[in-house]
Order: C-alpha cells, then sequence, then structure tokens
C-alpha cells in the first residue's frame, strides 16, 4: 500500500517570500502520479500542480513549483513571492497509473501568509 | 459543464438516522470516488466505482454503502448514523488515462449528535 508523508503540520511566511513544503512517499510503483492541492476555508479542493514520475523535469505552475526526487521518493512544493491567497491548508497525493486508482493523501500542511 | 456538484451542502443528523449523499458529474466519466476528511486530516477512500454497476471499498466502508446505477450518479448511503461519521464528504471523478484528471465536487458537511 502507499503511503503520503507530511511532516510539516503547520508553517507561515511572509508575504512576498518563498517558502517549501515537503512530502515524502512510500510506493513499490513505478508509474504514478503526485499532486499537490489546496484547500481554503471554502472547503473546495483545488489542484495546484501535477506531476508524472516517469517524467525527469520539474513541474512549475506559475508561482509554484516542484523538486521530484524520484529514488528518494520526495515530492516538495516551493511557492514563490507568496501571496495573502496563498493561505490554505496544502494536501500531497500519490496516484499510481492506471485503473482503480484512487488518490492517497497526506495530512496536510496548514500554511498562513503574513502581511 | 457543471462538473461534479453534490447536495447536500450541510447535514445534522440524530444518532441511528440514515441519510444518502448525492454526488452527479456530467463529463461522462468513469472513475468516481468518495473521501471522507475528518478534521486536520487529510483525505480517506471510502468506496469508489469504476463504472456503472460496479463499486469497490476502500480504506474506510463500514457504515456506508454505494450504488452505481448509471454513468453520471455516484450516491453514499448512510445508515444508522453514528458520531464517528461527523465529516465533511468529498465526491470525485477522474477522466481517463494519460492525463487522469480529477475533478472534486463541494463536499458535504455533516454532522451526527
Amino acid at each position: 500500500a502507499q503511503t503520503v508523508t507530511q511532516s510539516q503540520p503547520e508553517m507561515s511566511v511572509q508575504e512576498a517570500e518563498t517558502v517549501t513544503l515537503s512530502c515524502t512517499y512510500d510506493t513499490s510503483e513505478n508509474n504514478y502520479y503526485l499532486f499537490w492541492y489546496k484547500q481554503p476555508p471554502s472547503r473546495q479542493m483545488i489542484l495546484v500542480i501535477r506531476q508524472e514520475a516517469y517524467k525527469q523535469q520539474n513541474a512549475t505552475e506559475n508561482r509554484f513549483s516542484v523538486n521530484f526526487q524520484k529514488a528518494a521518493k520526495s515530492f516538495s512544493l516551493k511557492i514563490s513571492d507568496s501571496q495573502l491567497g496563498d493561505t490554505a491548508m496544502y494536501f500531497c497525493a500519490f496516484m499510481k497509473q492506471g485503473r482503480n486508482t484512487p488518490l492517497v493523501f497526506g495530512k496536510g500542511t496548514r500554511l498562513s501568509v503574513i502581511a | 459543464n457543471a462538473g461534479v456538484t453534490q447536495t447536500p451542502k450541510f447535514r445534522i443528523l440524530k444518532i441511528g438516522q440514515s441519510m444518502t449523499l448525492q454526488c452527479t458529474q456530467d463529463m461522462n466519466h468513469n472513475y468516481m470516488y468518495w473521501y471522507r476528511q475528518d478534521p486536520g486530516m487529510g483525505l480517506k477512500l471510502i468506496y469508489y466505482s469504476v463504472g456503472a454497476g460496479i463499486t469497490d471499498k476502500g480504506e474506510v466502508p463500514n457504515g456506508y454503502n454505494v450504488s452505481r446505477s448509471t454513468t453520471e450518479d455516484f450516491p453514499l448511503r448512510l445508515e444508522l448514523a453514528a458520531p464517528s461519521q461527523t465529516s465533511v464528504y468529498f465526491c470525485a471523478s477522474i477522466s481517463g488515462g494519460p492525463r487522469y484528471e480529477q475533478y472534486f465536487g463541494p463536499g458535504t458537511r455533516l454532522t451526527v449528535t
């Protein structure tokens, strides 16, 4: 079974600064996907960024980028130029490739962006 | 497209009552999932379905039942509600490969007292 670990329950960052959220996972699969989701107080789950395990290049989406280390099973999220609207819970998630593949979530990191 | 819709948004149940949480998607996705999110925790899989007529248990299925008579609908049934089922429930659907795009509903906050 796959597990996802987020070791930072809470973090804070000053507005306009950069912050990195950590995520490690355990799997014996070779083909899989990794995701970071944002959950603001509205509770809506919003996909921030995704990474296919077969891709060596780290994914980027505007101010969000990942550091994917497949051998170390590490998948950290970097948020640059933090904004007040980035305040939310952030969940790391794993999905193996193929049918019958639900997401496995970490417990989340609560990020607060301070003005 | 409405995406994934869930009803109701909020509900309070008394212990022992039953209810059905509705989930509908209009994207013709075969894969649909029910998750629960307890306070301060990530999402845990309750049940999932890979197509009409096919369902299977996830990590925390006890106290719940599902059915999938159509591609669009995937209702979650709570029988004999218990305080331990107080949670936020999310329905999700996933498109097929290679992108496997995920879509979440807005969630249902359920309180059992």
